[in-house]
């Protein structure tokens, strides 16, 4: 069992559409990052929160807009999504950010599908 | 361009002999050295990894080795299980700059009972 939950497993959403995707960790991480995963292809990093504020944004497109409310939990708001959105996306947690030896540990993501 | 390489796309390895799937870096910074092991349908679940200072670590059947000098690692699994077929990612990550987890394009591994 992952100790990163990911809801919900599956998304179909049409383009107009709002929905958001949520994962909460109990490890008393302090760090949380979501991923970008196309077929075939490595996870992308998206966004980093260290210590609940935003750390790290990789030039994300606006559609998609992050937010940690608290230490444990991270959310990913999805509006005017396009088809080539459709992926899967990766939660992940780890204790500290700035520490490299402290490994991250993934949810088992969301499968998004753009109609 | 693409600092974490994992040049073969599929290893095919019989049950109970070893299974070596290496990844070569470019980026001289990366502090640690990380394996993922990744099933259909569910996320990244860590394995191993290894320090930048060190070139080996060792984790019941998983073995890191790493030689810094050639900037390439390898992950040994003795003896292999047919629960060992999945697709693992090797991943690197620094201080810094460096401090975002790169990920090299996976390898498939299946292991044939």
């Amino acid at each position: 069992d992952t100790e990163v939950t990911q809801t919900p497993k599956h998304l179909v959403m049409g383009m107009t559409n709002k929905k958001s995707l949520k994962c909460e960790q109990h490890m008393g991480h302090r760090a949380m990052y979501w991923y970008k995963q196309k077929a075939k292809k490595p996870p992308e990093l998206m966004f980093v929160y260290s210590y609940e504020k935003l750390s790290i944004n990789e030039s994300v497109p606006s559609r998609f807009s992050p937010e940690c409310p608290n230490s444990s939990l991270l959310n990913l708001h999805l509006h005017a999504l396009q088809p080539e959105d459709s992926a899967l996306y990766l939660c992940a947690s780890s204790q500290d950010h700035r520490r490299a030896n402290q490994p991250q540990h993934f949810g088992d993501g969301t499968r998004l599908s753009i109609l | 361009d693409q600092q974490v390489k994992q040049n073969s796309p599929s290893l095919s390895v019989q049950e109970g002999r070893i299974s070596i799937l290496n990844c070569d870096y470019t980026n001289s910074m990366f502090d640690y050295f990380l394996w993922y092991k990744k099933y259909p349908a569910e996320g990244p679940t860590f394995l191993i990894s290894i320090s930048s200072i060190k070139d080996k670590n060792e984790d019941g059947r998983f073995t890191v080795f790493l030689n810094k000098s050639a900037k390439h690692l390898s992950l040994h699994i003795v003896p292999s299980q047919p629960g060992d077929s999945a697709v693992y990612f090797c991943a690197a990550i620094g201080t810094g700059a460096n401090s975002k987890l790169t990920f090299g394009k996976g390898i498939t591994l299946s292991v044939r009972p």
